[in-house]
């Protein structure tokens, strides 16, 4: 069984950092796409960034660019997501992704949720 | 403001048919597959519909979606009180900064 499992969440101040993780099992990690996708409370969904299996390759939205850093560690079967100098507006549940396809995100997180306020 | 528009809401009563239309444009739902995903209250999303028209395996036949030109639609019929929740329509924009679009959600009553 697919099972992705995030941490990492929590309450920061505008301009701080945090990082979450994302536990991968049931699958071969190393073999997928790994993505995160956001979604701001009460809001719809926003894609955030998107992996290569080797990590050789990463996309950002724009409005994280420069801010928020992919990453992954296939030996540990986990993804990250390390986000800096946060504000106001990226509060949201942040769900980790697998990508089976270039269209399609089929397995999702339960989600953690960034609260940044003063 | 989503790259994708869907409806805020639609509603109908158990045991009946609903659709749910995304619209989107040439460098999106024009020239890529579309997926949709359904958010029960307070969980994550799940993928429902891929490639315009699959069912991941455990989905019912209830479920259905297709595609016309820069459009997509996900069909519900026979209507259950456990079919409320948020749907969301998602693909590939060949074009914009956010490389994976989606439709602003609709929620689905079940009256």
């Amino acid at each position: 069984e697919v099972q992705l499992v995030e941490s990492g969440g929590g309450l920061v101040q505008p301009g701080e950092s945090l990082r979450f993780s994302c536990t991968a099992s049931g699958f071969t990690f190393s073999n997928y796409w790994m993505s995160w996708v956001r979604q701001a409370p009460g809001k719809g969904l926003e894609w955030v960034a998107n992996i290569k299996q080797d990590g050789s390759e990463k996309f950002y939205v724009d409005s994280v660019k420069g801010r928020f850093i992919i990453s992954r560690d296939n030996a540990k079967n986990s993804l990250y997501l390390q986000m800096n100098s946060l504000r106001a507006e990226d509060t949201a549940f942040y769900y980790c992704a697998r990508v089976s396809s270039l269209t399609t995100f089929d397995f999702w997180g339960q989600g953690t949720l960034a609260t940044v306020s003063s | 403001q989503s790259v994708l528009t869907q409806p805020p809401s639609v509603s109908a009563a158990p045991g009946q048919k609903v659709t749910i239309s995304c619209s989107g444009s040439s460098s999106n739902i024009g020239n890529n597959y579309v997926c949709w995903y359904q958010q029960l209250p307070g969980t994550a999303p799940k993928l429902l519909i891929y490639d315009n028209n699959k069912r991941p395996s455990g989905i019912p036949d209830r479920f259905s979606g297709s595609k016309s030109g820069t459009s997509a639609t996900l069909g519900i019929t026979g209507l259950q009180t456990g079919d409320e929740a948020d749907y969301y329509c998602g693909t590939w924009d060949n074009s914009l900064s956010a490389f994976w679009v989606f439709g602003g959600g609709t929620k689905l009553t079940v009256l």
